[in-house]
């Protein structure tokens, strides 16, 4: 157990409706990390939070957002969902920010599918 | 840009034996950190191992051990007495500006 908790574990969706992932991290780590994980492929980072700020992006689109509370646990928003959003969601938590010599821990995911 | 490849998308080993997967990266910096998480069929990301770019000695944990080779940018994961449960997918990562992962090395252990 990482002590990285996501909720929910799956969820089934149609398409064009919205959902929330959330995602709480370790205690003690400042950091949040979203990654998207389709079936076989690898991870793709989509977007950073550090003690509430926005710190990096990747490759996310404009119909996703996120956000980090002053809890620090963080949502990550999906909306006008297609078939290709399918995909397992995880977060990640870290200490400090990426580039300072950091290790992610990763929750469980949150499996995603849209019909 | 940083990179960070696998070239071995698959492999397959007899229980027991020992194997080694690839990883090679790329980056100007000096200080920075390595990591190989294991991802079996349960998806779950599971930390393996981590190095220290300053850091000389290779590290170890347990059955699993790396061979970083700062000049030549290499960073390869060897398993030693393999088994069953440590089939899975293989991500090699390398920590910069932000965390870039290999596209992975799926690994079966045949029994």
């Amino acid at each position: 157990d990482s002590g990285v908790t996501q909720t929910p574990k799956h969820l089934i969706t149609a398409t064009g409706q919205r959902v929330t992932l959330r995602c709480s991290p370790r205690s003690g780590d400042l950091s949040v990390y979203w990654y998207q994980q389709s079936l076989d492929q690898g991870l793709q980072f989509l977007i950073q939070y550090y003690n509430g700020e926005e710190r990096a992006k990747g490759n996310i689109l404009e119909r996703f957002s996120a956000q980090q509370f002053p809890d620090l646990h963080s949502e990550l928003n999906l909306s006008s969902l297609e078939l290709g959003d399918s995909a397992l969601y995880f977060c990640a938590s870290s200490m400090r920010l990426a580039g300072e010599r950091n290790t992610q821990y990763f929750g469980p995911g949150t499996r995603l599918t849209v019909l | 840009a940083q990179t960070v490849t696998q070239s071995q998308p698959e492999m397959s080993v007899q229980e027991a034996e020992t194997v080694t997967l690839s990883c090679t990266y790329d980056t100007s910096e000096n200080n920075y950190y390595l990591f190989w998480y294991k991802q079996p069929p349960s998806r779950q990301m599971i930390l393996v191992i981590r190095q220290e770019a300053y850091k000389q000695q290779n590290a170890t944990e347990n059955r699993f051990s790396v061979n970083f080779q700062k000049a030549a940018k290499s960073f390869s994961l060897k398993i030693s007495d393999s088994q069953l449960g440590d089939t899975a997918m293989y991500f090699c990562a390398f920590d910069d500006d932000k965390i870039i992962f290999g596209k992975g090395t799926r690994l079966h252990i045949l029994p």
